[in-house]
């Protein structure tokens, strides 16, 4: 099947931790979207990215960081430089920017 | 300026009832795209619909049926004989080209919505 994956589903982060989000889509898709959605609001783009080896800043990109090394994965890394990361992590994939996106089961990140 | 607004924080209905969950957006472009997508309580973002700004034709699908009518800058979306599996949040979307030149969604604050059986 189609899709796209996110691990884990629950994150557990200590102070001054970084630690990475996965995810995954076998949609052959180009490009990627992380966002992050906190308690009774809308989603907030972090960071995208439209082809391999490119990424590029969303509205809240401060404390985070990614890679794009391959078309599959678009991992996310909470650095400890986000000093209110709890939140619920969604990633998303579309065949290019601005088509339809297509998102994963997220992430729930809660800080210990 | 909110540029997707959902002015409905939360709807209670019972079942079977219609409701109509309303969406207001702001846009200087002439080409967007205007999307509904469900969150039930599972968390992952369903997607329902997409929309181009040229394409102001109704669309029914099924129980769900969208509005877009650009003169009111609104894109409302009607469930009919509404059931407990709708009971979810609703968001409302716009993508743009934004001033930095990249086509960006922006997502409206959603609606919750709560069916009663």
């Amino acid at each position: 099947d189609g899709g796209i994956t996110q691990s884990p589903k629950y994150l557990f982060r200590k102070e001054g931790q970084n630690v990475t989000l996965s995810c995954e889509q076998n949609l052959n898709h180009d490009a990627m979207y992380w966002y992050r959605q906190d308690p009774g609001q809308g989603l907030r783009l972090i960071y995208y990215s439209q082809i391999v080896n490119d990424f590029q800043k969303g509205d809240i990109a401060e404390g985070y960081s990614v890679s794009r090394e391959k078309k599959e994965s678009f991992p996310l890394t909470v650095t400890s430089a986000q000093k209110n990361p709890t939140a619920f992590y969604l990633c998303a994939s579309s065949i290019s920017g601005g088509q339809t996106q297509y998102f994963g089961p997220g992430t729930r990140l809660l800080v210990l | 300026a909110q540029k997707v607004t959902q002015a409905q924080t939360e709807i209670s209905v019972v079942e079977k009832e219609d409701v109509t969950l309303d969406c207001v957006y702001e846009t200087r472009d002439t080409t967007y795209y205007l999307f509904w997508y469900k969150q039930p309580p599972s968390g992952e973002l369903v997607f329902l619909i997409r929309r181009n700004s040229f394409d102001e034709q109704n669309e029914i699908s099924g129980r769900y049926s969208w509005n877009f009518q650009k003169s009111t800058s609104s894109f409302n979306f009607t469930i009919t004989a509404s059931q407990v599996v709708d009971s979810a949040v609703y968001f409302c979307a716009l993508s743009e080209v934004t001033d930095t030149g990249r086509r960006a969604l922006t997502f409206g604050s959603g609606t919750r919505l709560q069916v009663q059986p």
